[in-house]
């Protein structure tokens, strides 16, 4: 039973451009949302987060939008660079969920590719 | 601040062996969550550590299994190693039982052969 989803293994985009990656959710339960990156050899280094209270977190150049009612979230980066390539994660919570708290369920990934 | 580091990096083990994974936590981490990453998937939650206890586990075998010490830092075991346990392990730290400020490690790499 695959709670988080990420149905695009992989995405192209020039330099420049915006990228968008979509993660889809099936708990409602879920209460709290992060984007992770992750190069090759590297574990996850966080990028983003949201809280289900919100709809929208913005740091820099990556804005995180939140579509409770269709259990949907997505990664814009903005301008996308050629080190923004890597794969990313994202992930959920449920905070409020008995003793599971402090854990991550993650999606399959998307690998993302900048091009000069 | 010293981030969370874990050893060995690499790892071969033959089935049907045991083997231990260690982590260091992030300085004024109290709480250890370890994952397992199979290729081309995203990492599973295996279980979490806070204050010297198991706190939540995964699907998971009970050959899975783990300590937390009083300076946080952790160890993850697996009895009777099977091909498939082959994947990267990470290592997550963060404040009281949280997932706020999640640090990860860079893994272990264990094959099995």
């Amino acid at each position: 039973d695959q709670q988080v989803k990420q149905n695009s293994p992989s995405l192209s985009v020039q330099e420049g451009r915006i990228s968008i990656l979509n993660c889809d959710y099936t708990n409602s339960m879920f209460d709290y949302f992060l984007w992770y990156k992750k190069y090759p050899a590297e574990g996850p280094t966080f990028l983003i987060s949201i809280s289900s209270i919100k709809d929208k977190n913005e740091d820099g150049r990556f804005t995180v939008f939140l579509n409770k009612s269709a259990k949907h979230l997505s990664l814009h980066i903005v301008p996308s660079q050629p080190g923004d390539s890597a794969v990313y994660f994202c992930a959920a919570s449920g905070t409020m969920i008995y003793n599971q708290g402090g854990k991550l369920i993650f999606g399959q990934g998307t690998e993302l590719s900048v091009k000069p | 601040e010293t981030g969370v580091t874990q050893s060995p990096t690499h790892l071969i083990k033959t089935r049907g062996q045991q083997v231990t994974l260690r982590c260091s936590s992030q300085s004024g981490h109290n709480t250890v969550s370890w994952y397992q990453q199979a290729l081309g998937q995203g990492p599973q939650f295996i279980f979490q550590y806070y204050r010297e206890e198991e706190n939540g586990r995964g699907n998971f075998p009970p050959r899975f299994s783990g300590l937390q010490f009083p300076n946080y830092s952790s160890e993850l075991n697996v009895n009777a190693l099977e091909l498939d346990d082959s994947a990267l392990y990470l290592c997550a730290s963060s404040l009281d039982q949280g997932v706020y400020g999640y640090t990860f490690g860079s893994g272990t790499r264990l094959t099995v052969v």
